[in-house]
């Protein structure tokens, strides 16, 4: 089984629609993160969060929000979705202690608004 | 702010040949991390190779090696005996390594292909 899953792999949207992403991890990591990427842009992060009680934002994290429900749940959701948050989303895990801080990414949802 | 560069947008090269794909960044810091990350057409980003700017010797992880130039800013990664599995897009990122700082900064990208 994948260490770090996320559903749905694909949605399609309309404009103006609350849609909500949802990423669980199975590596016991403390560190979560979502990022999108675009054509031509590489990825951007949007939220992180270095545990349950710990929320931050990232570059881009107007029209986004975040939910940390246990720490291997990290959601993100588009309270009202627009046509240019149409891309392919990333969530992440690291795990404190490492120094490096990797990250381990899941296999990504793409998210089309109608 | 710190930014990542990959200045060839697509690269191919002859199936058991070796490539180079560049990677240029520019930061203040001293102290930091550079990654390559491999998209294959699954879309799952998978770590590659990382290195540590304090260590002086080049990261290897089996066919891949890197060429860090840490004066110049520059982290080309090396293919050598390249096959049809390393068709993918490959991503340079930088992170700053200061203990709490946890944006990867990305570049563009570099979409290689390989010729049977």
């Amino acid at each position: 089984d994948a260490d770090v899953t996320q559903t749905p792999r694909n949605r399609i949207t309309k404009t103006g629609k609350r849609i909500m992403l949802e990423c669980s991890q199975t590596k016991g990591h403390d560190r979560m993160y979502w990022y999108r990427q675009d054509p031509g842009l590489g990825l951007r992060l949007i939220y992180y969060s270095f545990d349950v009680k710990d929320i931050n934002k990232g570059e881009i994290s107007d029209g986004y929000s975040v939910s940390r429900q246990a720490q291997a749940k990290f959601s993100l959701s588009l309270e009202s979705a627009i046509p240019n948050q149409t891309a392919l989303y990333f969530c992440a895990t690291s795990a404190t202690g490492t120094g490096v801080y990797e990250q381990y990414f899941g296999p990504g949802t793409r998210l089309t608004v109608t | 702010a710190q930014t990542v560069t990959q200045s060839q947008p697509e690269m191919s090269v002859q199936e058991a040949e070796t490539v180079t794909l560049s990677c240029t960044y520019d930061t203040s810091e001293s102290d930091y991390y550079l990654f390559w990350y491999k998209q294959p057409p699954s879309r799952q980003m998978i770590l590659v190779i990382r290195q540590e700017a304090y260590k002086q010797q080049n990261a290897t992880e089996n066919r891949f090696s890197v060429n860090f130039q840490k004066a110049a800013k520059s982290f080309s990664l090396k293919i050598s005996d390249s096959q049809l599995g390393d068709a993918a897009m490959y991503f340079c990122a930088y992170r700053r390594g200061n203990f709490g700082n946890e944006k990867l900064t990305f570049g563009t990208g570099t979409r290689l292909t390989i010729i049977p």
